[in-house]
């Protein structure tokens, strides 16, 4: 079963908009993933925040962390057409094993 | 480096037929992971390998499904027979165990049964 449980399913913005993406799960972990998956390819790696971390900064992504919700957000500013995909919150419990959630499916209308 | 490499891209066949998907991961890399994608039940974690040996199976849907990685640059995933629900998206992911918790992703097999 899915842990990680995004929020909003689908998401249609304004290039240049901010978009932001929820993600909440249900047990302890050790950190807390984001991927992209553009259409038709694998996923690739944003940015890991561990559960020590609250915030965390790569370029244009911010993820937050509330251990104490059990949620996490991922904000993309100045969005550009390139961002249009899917973005997937993944947690990690221990031992390697990620849990996917079900992934935010973002367009960036011109 | 080239990154995780999967074989084939796309594979069509027919129910009843033996499938074998390949993966080839990250030199260096000491885990390799096997995932299902679907769109009912998302990307569904089968099996994963540590130093080659399988540490984790109990995603791996039934007994028609078997995974082996006989030395640390190949792995295989076969469905034996396979049936038209195994229609999916089978994705490999690799990592340096100990050194980082990012998985890098093959670009998938497409597995198409009718």
């Amino acid at each position: 079963s899915q842990q990680g449980e995004e929020d909003p399913q689908a998401l249609s913005i304004q290039e240049g908009e901010n978009a932001t993406m929820n993600c909440s799960y249900k047990t302890s972990i050790n950190n807390l993933q984001w991927y992209r998956q553009n259409s038709g390819r694998g996923l690739v790696h944003l940015i890991l925040i561990r559960s020590n971390e609250r915030e965390k900064h790569s370029g244009r992504l911010r993820v937050t962390l509330d251990t104490s919700k059990k949620s996490s957000s991922l904000l993309i500013t100045a969005s550009r057409a390139a961002d249009t995909a899917s973005y997937f919150c993944a947690t990690n419990q221990g031992a390697q094993k990620l849990v996917f959630g079900q992934g935010t499916r973002l367009t960036i209308n011109p | 480096d080239a990154g995780v490499i999967q074989s084939p891209r796309h594979e069509v066949t027919e129910m009843g037929q033996e499938v074998t998907l390949r993966c080839k991961p990250i030199s260096g890399h000491n885990s390799l992971f096997w995932y299902r994608q679907t769109m009912m039940r998302g990307l569904e974690l089968l099996i994963y390998f540590n130093n080659n040996v399988p540490i984790d199976d109990s995603g791996m849907p039934e007994d028609r499904f078997s995974a082996k990685m006989p030395n640390a640059s190949f792995s295989t995933l076969k469905i034996q027979p396979s049936e038209p629900r195994d229609s999916a998206v089978y994705f490999c992911a690799s990592i340096l165990s100990g050194r980082s918790d990012e998985q890098y992703f093959g670009p998938g097999t497409r597995l198409t049964v009718t």
